[in-house]
């Protein structure tokens, strides 16, 4: 079974620009949930999607957002960077059902 | 409430000896108890994890203690490794919830010298 499959792996970026990344899940898995990891501030849970919706959302700027496709794959949006939304950010796949979630490798955004 | 606390930041160990990650709760409703791996460069691995109706649960050399009424919960390592260095966080979710959102403590970095 591959695992959860996160493009690009890196990424420089200008603030003020946007991005957008991507998290192909676990095949079966249904829930997409996205972390924010930075040194100061550790894992931080930005949002999970499951079966196209919405189901959590974690205390970040509407700035980041993410939708979740029928196939279950993830896009997360930031738009106008900032120069502290320089991280590494990371999505998990689980089943939906179950609490077990599994990592991406990570896309590390820097913004300069 | 939501916090999950993790000591020490940093760890130093012998090879062969037992390295031990502690973490505290305050939210009683957090019935599940995840330990992560991270290798620098990859992402967290799930390592091994815990529901609040056992007090310990071992796979291997790794073995989670959990302390209900304290709200505590650590992981000990048994017979360290070199290949064990990495960070390590703990993490807490509400199952209940139906949401798979984890709140991770802050991270051990653990150094297993040979």
């Amino acid at each position: 079974k591959a695992g959860v499959t996160q493009t690009p792996r890196y990424l420089i970026k200008t603030r003020g620009q946007q991005v957008t990344l991507s998290c192909s899940p676990i095949s079966g898995h249904r829930s997409v949930s996205w972390y924010q990891q930075t040194p100061g501030q550790g894992l931080q849970f930005l949002f999970e999607y499951f079966s196209e919706t919405q189901r959590n959302k974690g205390n970040f700027p509407g700035r980041f957002s993410g939708r979740q496709f029928s196939n279950s794959r993830s896009e997360m949006n930031v738009s106008t960077l900032e120069l502290g939304d320089s991280a590494l950010y990371l999505c998990a796949s689980s089943s939906g059902m179950s609490t077990e979630a599994f990592f991406g490798q990570g896309t590390r955004l820097t913004v300069v | 409430q939501q916090q999950v606390k993790q000591s020490p930041q940093s760890l130093i160990v012998q090879k062969g000896g037992i390295s031990i990650i502690n973490c505290a709760y305050e939210n009683t409703a957090f019935d599940y108890f995840p330990w992560y791996q991270q290798f620098p460069g990859k992402g967290p691995a799930l390592l091994i994890a815990i529901r609040p109706d056992v007090s310990e649960k071992k796979e291997g050399r790794f073995t989670i203690s959990f302390n209900k009424s304290a709200k505590q919960f650590s992981l000990h390592i048994m017979d360290s490794q070199p290949g064990d260095s990495a960070t390590y966080f703990c993490a807490a979710s509400i199952s209940s919830s139906n949401t798979g959102k984890l709140i991770f403590g802050q991270g051990t970095t653990l150094q297993v010298k040979p």
